[in-house]
Protein backbone atom coordinates (compact mmCIF):
# COMPACT_ATOMS: atom_id res chain seq x y z
CA UNK A 1 0.00 0.00 0.00
CA UNK A 2 1.22 3.67 -0.61
CA UNK A 3 0.30 4.92 2.67
CA UNK A 4 -2.15 8.15 3.46
CA UNK A 5 -1.56 10.14 -0.08
CA UNK A 6 -1.38 13.86 0.60
CA UNK A 7 -1.70 16.65 -1.69
CA UNK A 8 -0.55 19.20 -2.65
CA UNK A 9 2.66 18.77 -0.13
CA UNK A 10 3.04 22.76 -0.29
CA UNK A 11 0.99 25.30 -0.62
CA UNK A 12 1.56 29.04 -1.36
CA UNK A 13 -1.39 31.34 -1.34
CA UNK A 14 -2.61 34.91 -0.23
CA UNK A 15 -4.45 35.86 2.11
CA UNK A 16 -8.18 35.66 1.39
CA UNK A 17 -8.05 32.72 -0.75
CA UNK A 18 -10.08 29.55 -0.46
CA UNK A 19 -7.29 26.61 0.18
CA UNK A 20 -8.03 22.98 -0.36
CA UNK A 21 -6.26 20.06 1.40
CA UNK A 22 -6.34 16.18 0.08
CA UNK A 23 -6.08 13.22 1.66
CA UNK A 24 -6.45 9.59 0.77
CA UNK A 25 -6.20 7.16 3.57
CA UNK A 26 -4.85 3.74 3.38
CA UNK A 27 -7.38 1.42 1.97
CA UNK A 28 -9.75 -0.66 4.17
CA UNK A 29 -9.14 2.01 7.42
CA UNK A 30 -12.03 3.14 8.88
CA UNK A 31 -10.65 6.13 10.40
CA UNK A 32 -9.35 9.64 9.34
CA UNK A 33 -7.90 12.51 11.33
CA UNK A 34 -6.56 15.68 10.16
CA UNK A 35 -4.09 17.41 12.14
CA UNK A 36 -2.44 21.00 12.05
CA UNK A 37 1.46 21.26 13.51
CA UNK A 38 2.77 24.50 14.46
CA UNK A 39 5.85 25.34 16.14
CA UNK A 40 3.74 27.08 19.60
CA UNK A 41 0.75 24.82 19.75
CA UNK A 42 2.68 21.43 18.35
CA UNK A 43 0.09 18.42 16.77
CA UNK A 44 -3.41 19.74 16.80
CA UNK A 45 -6.27 17.32 15.86
CA UNK A 46 -8.78 19.58 13.92
CA UNK A 47 -11.62 16.91 12.81
CA UNK A 48 -11.81 12.96 12.42
CA UNK A 49 -14.44 10.86 10.74
CA UNK A 50 -15.19 7.16 11.27
CA UNK A 51 -16.73 5.86 8.08
CA UNK A 52 -17.08 9.35 6.63
CA UNK A 53 -19.04 10.47 9.36
CA UNK A 54 -17.34 13.25 11.13
CA UNK A 55 -17.59 12.04 15.11
CA UNK A 56 -15.61 14.86 16.40
CA UNK A 57 -15.00 18.69 14.85
CA UNK A 58 -14.45 20.15 18.05
CA UNK A 59 -10.40 21.11 17.48
CA UNK A 60 -11.23 22.87 14.14
CA UNK A 61 -10.09 26.24 14.81
CA UNK A 62 -13.38 28.28 12.84
CA UNK A 63 -16.27 28.47 10.60
CA UNK A 64 -13.67 29.39 8.18
CA UNK A 65 -12.60 25.65 8.06
CA UNK A 66 -14.52 22.46 7.28
CA UNK A 67 -13.83 19.16 5.84
CA UNK A 68 -15.68 16.46 4.38
CA UNK A 69 -15.81 12.79 3.69
CA UNK A 70 -17.33 11.96 0.55
CA UNK A 71 -16.04 8.11 0.30
CA UNK A 72 -14.07 6.31 2.40
CA UNK A 73 -11.24 6.70 -0.04
CA UNK A 74 -11.37 10.58 -0.04
CA UNK A 75 -11.27 13.67 2.13
CA UNK A 76 -10.80 17.49 2.00
CA UNK A 77 -10.28 20.12 4.30
CA UNK A 78 -10.92 23.44 3.20
CA UNK A 79 -10.02 26.82 4.58
CA UNK A 80 -12.14 29.88 3.40
CA UNK A 81 -11.01 32.57 3.47
CA UNK A 82 -7.39 31.55 4.60
CA UNK A 83 -5.16 34.13 6.48
CA UNK A 84 -1.40 34.31 7.49
CA UNK A 85 -2.14 32.59 10.86
CA UNK A 86 -3.51 29.45 9.12
CA UNK A 87 0.37 28.89 7.90
CA UNK A 88 1.46 25.76 9.53
CA UNK A 89 1.33 21.87 8.44
CA UNK A 90 -1.13 19.68 7.77
CA UNK A 91 -1.26 16.21 8.47
CA UNK A 92 -3.72 13.68 7.62
CA UNK A 93 -3.70 10.18 9.12
CA UNK A 94 -5.65 7.00 8.95
CA UNK A 95 -6.32 3.86 10.86
CA UNK A 96 -8.66 0.51 11.54
CA UNK A 97 -10.46 -0.85 13.65
CA UNK A 98 -9.77 -4.14 15.35
CA UNK A 99 -11.72 -5.22 17.79
CA UNK A 100 -10.34 -3.97 21.30
CA UNK A 101 -6.99 -3.61 19.60
CA UNK A 102 -5.31 -0.18 20.09
CA UNK A 103 -4.23 0.60 16.46
CA UNK A 104 -1.92 2.74 15.19
CA UNK A 105 -2.06 5.94 13.39
CA UNK A 106 -0.51 6.08 10.00
CA UNK A 107 0.45 9.58 8.99
CA UNK A 108 0.70 11.03 5.78
CA UNK A 109 3.50 12.90 4.55
CA UNK A 110 1.37 16.56 5.15
CA UNK A 111 0.86 19.73 3.46
CA UNK A 112 3.36 23.01 4.31
CA UNK A 113 0.66 25.82 3.92
CA UNK A 114 1.70 29.14 4.04
CA UNK A 115 -0.47 32.08 3.56
CA UNK A 116 1.05 35.33 2.56
CA UNK B 1 -7.90 16.55 31.72
CA UNK B 2 -6.87 15.55 28.51
CA UNK B 3 -3.72 16.92 28.69
CA UNK B 4 -0.17 14.94 27.94
CA UNK B 5 2.82 17.44 29.34
CA UNK B 6 5.93 16.73 27.74
CA UNK B 7 9.36 17.66 28.59
CA UNK B 8 11.73 19.03 27.32
CA UNK B 9 10.73 20.72 24.77
CA UNK B 10 14.28 20.50 22.87
CA UNK B 11 17.10 18.20 23.87
CA UNK B 12 20.85 17.95 23.04
CA UNK B 13 22.65 14.88 23.51
CA UNK B 14 26.45 13.49 22.26
CA UNK B 15 26.72 10.19 20.13
CA UNK B 16 26.43 7.47 22.52
CA UNK B 17 24.78 9.33 25.11
CA UNK B 18 21.05 8.46 26.65
CA UNK B 19 18.45 10.63 25.65
CA UNK B 20 15.36 10.69 28.12
CA UNK B 21 11.99 12.54 27.41
CA UNK B 22 9.00 12.31 29.93
CA UNK B 23 5.49 12.92 29.57
CA UNK B 24 3.05 13.02 32.49
CA UNK B 25 -1.13 12.48 31.94
CA UNK B 26 -3.99 13.08 34.44
CA UNK B 27 -6.41 10.89 32.96
CA UNK B 28 -6.38 7.73 34.81
CA UNK B 29 -8.82 6.03 32.21
CA UNK B 30 -5.67 6.48 29.45
CA UNK B 31 -4.68 2.85 29.18
CA UNK B 32 -2.52 2.85 26.15
CA UNK B 33 0.38 4.99 25.47
CA UNK B 34 2.10 5.31 22.19
CA UNK B 35 5.59 7.13 21.45
CA UNK B 36 5.43 9.29 17.60
CA UNK B 37 8.66 9.93 15.89
CA UNK B 38 8.69 12.43 13.00
CA UNK B 39 12.30 13.34 10.75
CA UNK B 40 11.86 16.68 9.30
CA UNK B 41 9.28 16.87 5.83
CA UNK B 42 8.01 13.55 7.32
CA UNK B 43 4.95 12.68 8.60
CA UNK B 44 5.14 11.10 12.44
CA UNK B 45 5.58 7.40 12.74
CA UNK B 46 4.83 4.63 15.37
CA UNK B 47 7.67 4.33 17.49
CA UNK B 48 7.10 2.17 20.59
CA UNK B 49 3.98 1.96 22.68
CA UNK B 50 3.32 0.49 26.00
CA UNK B 51 0.26 -0.81 28.28
CA UNK B 52 -0.03 0.15 32.19
CA UNK B 53 0.28 -3.46 32.90
CA UNK B 54 4.03 -3.58 32.21
CA UNK B 55 6.31 -1.24 33.55
CA UNK B 56 8.51 -1.00 31.18
CA UNK B 57 8.87 -1.73 27.33
CA UNK B 58 11.96 -2.20 25.58
CA UNK B 59 12.54 -2.26 21.80
CA UNK B 60 16.40 -2.52 20.39
CA UNK B 61 18.02 0.85 21.83
CA UNK B 62 14.03 2.36 22.74
CA UNK B 63 12.94 1.78 26.24
CA UNK B 64 9.64 3.30 27.22
CA UNK B 65 9.61 3.42 31.40
CA UNK B 66 5.55 3.77 32.97
CA UNK B 67 5.12 4.92 36.19
CA UNK B 68 1.22 4.03 37.01
CA UNK B 69 0.94 5.72 40.36
CA UNK B 70 2.80 8.89 39.59
CA UNK B 71 0.95 9.06 35.59
CA UNK B 72 4.04 9.37 34.02
CA UNK B 73 5.96 7.94 31.56
CA UNK B 74 9.32 8.34 29.70
CA UNK B 75 10.95 7.32 26.33
CA UNK B 76 14.66 6.34 26.85
CA UNK B 77 17.38 6.24 23.43
CA UNK B 78 19.84 4.18 24.76
CA UNK B 79 23.11 5.05 22.66
CA UNK B 80 22.05 7.58 20.83
CA UNK B 81 22.74 8.08 17.22
CA UNK B 82 22.68 11.07 15.20
CA UNK B 83 20.19 9.43 12.99
CA UNK B 84 17.88 9.65 15.81
CA UNK B 85 17.70 12.88 15.41
CA UNK B 86 14.09 13.80 14.97
CA UNK B 87 11.21 15.07 17.10
CA UNK B 88 9.46 12.80 19.62
CA UNK B 89 5.88 13.55 20.63
CA UNK B 90 4.59 10.95 23.65
CA UNK B 91 0.84 10.14 23.93
CA UNK B 92 -1.97 8.84 25.49
CA UNK B 93 -5.42 7.46 24.59
CA UNK B 94 -8.48 6.31 26.30
CA UNK B 95 -10.13 3.17 24.65
CA UNK B 96 -10.10 1.21 21.21
CA UNK B 97 -9.85 4.11 18.62
CA UNK B 98 -10.38 7.15 19.55
CA UNK B 99 -8.31 10.04 18.77
CA UNK B 100 -4.81 10.01 20.64
CA UNK B 101 -3.96 12.70 22.78
CA UNK B 102 -0.44 13.64 21.94
CA UNK B 103 1.89 15.74 23.87
CA UNK B 104 3.65 18.83 22.42
CA UNK B 105 6.85 16.92 21.35
CA UNK B 106 10.50 17.24 21.93
CA UNK B 107 13.14 17.99 19.49
CA UNK B 108 15.95 15.54 19.72
CA UNK B 109 19.44 16.82 18.34
CA UNK B 110 22.11 14.06 19.12
CA UNK B 111 25.36 15.64 17.92
CA UNK B 112 28.89 13.50 16.88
Amino acid sequence: DAGVIQSPRHEVTEMGQEVTLRCKPISGHDYLFWYRQTMMRGLELLIYFNNNVPIDDSGMPEDRFSAKMPNASFSTLKIQPSEPRDSAVYFCASSALAGLHYNEQFFGPGTRLTVL
Amino acid sequence: QQQVKQSPQSLIVQKGGISIINCAYENTAFDYFPWYQQFPGKGPALLIAIRPDVSEKKEGRFTISFNKSAKQFSLHIMDSQPGDSATYFCAAVSSGNTPLVFGKGTRLSVIA
